[in-house]
């Protein structure tokens, strides 16, 4: 069965760089998460999408952006980054708003030096 | 707001032994609970869930958990663990009605011994 595909995989940046986070949702999947788990931490959650629109918001900070497109992909944007940034980002898809269980993409590691 | 309490920061048990892994959760309503499975540096394997029901789950890889609404508690179970069931075992709360996010405990690493 199709899962949830986050790309890249692994990801190296130097502090004040840009970076972009991509994540392919579930076919038929129309909601999508961004969680960032830190070393050692559990994953917290950024930032979610429903149908192209802003469902949710956490602690993601000002310098984080995302967006859902009409295809159902998600990215997410990081700027100026800090080498705080440095975690485990995961995208989840669930297929629909009432459901509650969320399917997880294998993470994109970035690296911030 | 919804919360999770794993109490327990490493857990060692020994191969073929038993595990309970704790989960107290803090929600107005019943929640969706999860038991998600995190091996290192890779992702999240969800294990079992409840939304309703019968309250004894059953999960992948013989794992198994218990909804008890007066404890406010959602504790994981297997009988008899494996050297491969060493890993980090998150527990995760989403409110019942419409939109959820997931809210997750600090996590459990569990070691095993031989």
């Amino acid at each position: 069965a199709a899962g949830v595909i986050q790309s890249p995989r692994h990801l190296i940046k130097e502090k004040r760089e840009t970076a972009t986070l991509k994540c392919y949702p579930i076919p038929r999947h129309d909601t999508v998460y961004w969680y960032q788990q830190g070393p050692g931490q559990d994953p917290q959650f950024l930032i979610s999408f429903y149908e192209k629109m802003q469902s949710d918001k956490g602690s993601i900070p000002d310098r984080f952006s995302a967006q859902q497109f009409s295809d159902y992909h998600s990215e997410l944007n990081m700027s100026s980054l800090e080498l705080g940034d440095s975690a485990l980002y995961f995208c989840a898809s669930s297929p629909q708003r009432s459901t509650g269980e969320l399917f997880f993409g294998e993470g994109s590691r970035l690296t911030v030096l | 707001a919804q919360s999770v309490t794993q109490p327990d920061i490493h857990i060692t048990v020994s191969e073929g032994a038993s595990l309970e892994l704790r989960c107290n959760y803090s929600y107005g309503a019943t929640p969706y609970l999860f038991w998600y499975v995190q091996s290192p540096g890779q992702g999240l394997q969800l294990l079992l869930k409840y939304f309703s029901g019968d309250t004894l789950v059953q999960g992948i890889k013989g794992f198994e958990a218990e909804f008890k609404r007066s404890q406010s508690s959602f504790n994981l179970r297997k009988p008899s663990v494996h050297w491969s069931d060493a890993a980090e075992y998150f527990c995760a709360v989403g409110m019942n009605s419409g939109y959820s996010t997931l809210t997750f405990g600090k996590g459990t690493m569990l070691l095993v011994s031989p």
